[in-house]
């Protein structure tokens, strides 16, 4: 798989359920970052974890990081109809001036 | 609060035209980017650009492209003699400097259709 695989790659919930979705990538990082992209409109940038991180938490979003397994996850709880978008993880590696490899995103869509 | 714009939002144009696609950053970062997603794909890295040059492309990034930061505000991605495959939304990203890879800010993006 390419740095920055996310899985699964469609999620389709209710309302009041959690989403999860999990990024897996291969090299050495600085950190990972979410994003979330409605469709056809920009990136908008959820929550960052550096790699001396392993959980960080957000409002109703709830981020982990392994580094040993190159693993990181997405929760996000009490889901929204608004919460329908797509979810990327992008990953700074090591040996990059800062830019980003992002996976092929989760499309995730919340029916109230 | 700071963002990150760019312009136009949508720009159709005909094979083989040049296109330039504007950004403005955020004021005080550093770093600069542009990335772009062809319809239903991943988000695909292009450039960075750093102390006025590039200090990262991508194999995507090929003679046909060049960035500017022409006045010290715009970041401009130049496509000379466009091609069909270069249909694409097209991202501007900036971000502060410092030790650690902080957040990139991402720009709304300009829709390029090449006809």
């Amino acid at each position: 798989s390419q740095q920055g695989e996310e899985d699964p790659q469609a999620l389709s919930i209710q309302e009041g359920e959690n989403a999860t979705m999990n990024c897996s990538y291969k090299t050495s990082i600085n950190n990972l970052q979410w994003y979330r992209q409605n469709s056809g409109r920009g990136l908008v940038h959820l929550i960052l974890i550096r790699s001396n991180e392993r959980e960080k938490h957000s409002g109703r979003l709830r981020v982990t990081l392994d580094t040993s397994k190159k693993s990181s996850s997405l929760l996000i709880t009490a889901s929204r109809a608004a919460d329908t978008a797509s979810y990327f993880c992008a990953t700074v590696p090591t040996d990059s001036w800062g830019k980003f490899q992002f996976g092929a995103g989760t499309q995730v869509v919340v029916t109230p | 609060e700071p963002e990150v714009t760019q312009t136009p939002s949508h720009q159709v144009t005909q094979m083989g035209q040049e296109v330039i696609l504007r950004c403005v950053p955020i004021s005080n970062h550093l770093y600069f980017y542009w990335y772009r997603q062809i319809l239903g794909q991943k988000v695909e890295f292009l450039v960075s650009f750093y102390n006025n040059e590039i200090s990262e492309k991508s194999e995507i990034f090929d003679d046909q492209f060049s960035v500017e930061r022409p006045d010290g505000s715009n970041f401009t991605l130049k496509i000379r003699s466009t091609k069909l495959e270069d249909s694409a939304m097209y991202f501007c990203a900036s971000r502060m400097g410092g030790s650690s890879y902080n957040e990139q800010f991402f720009g709304p993006g300009t829709r390029l259709t090449v006809l």
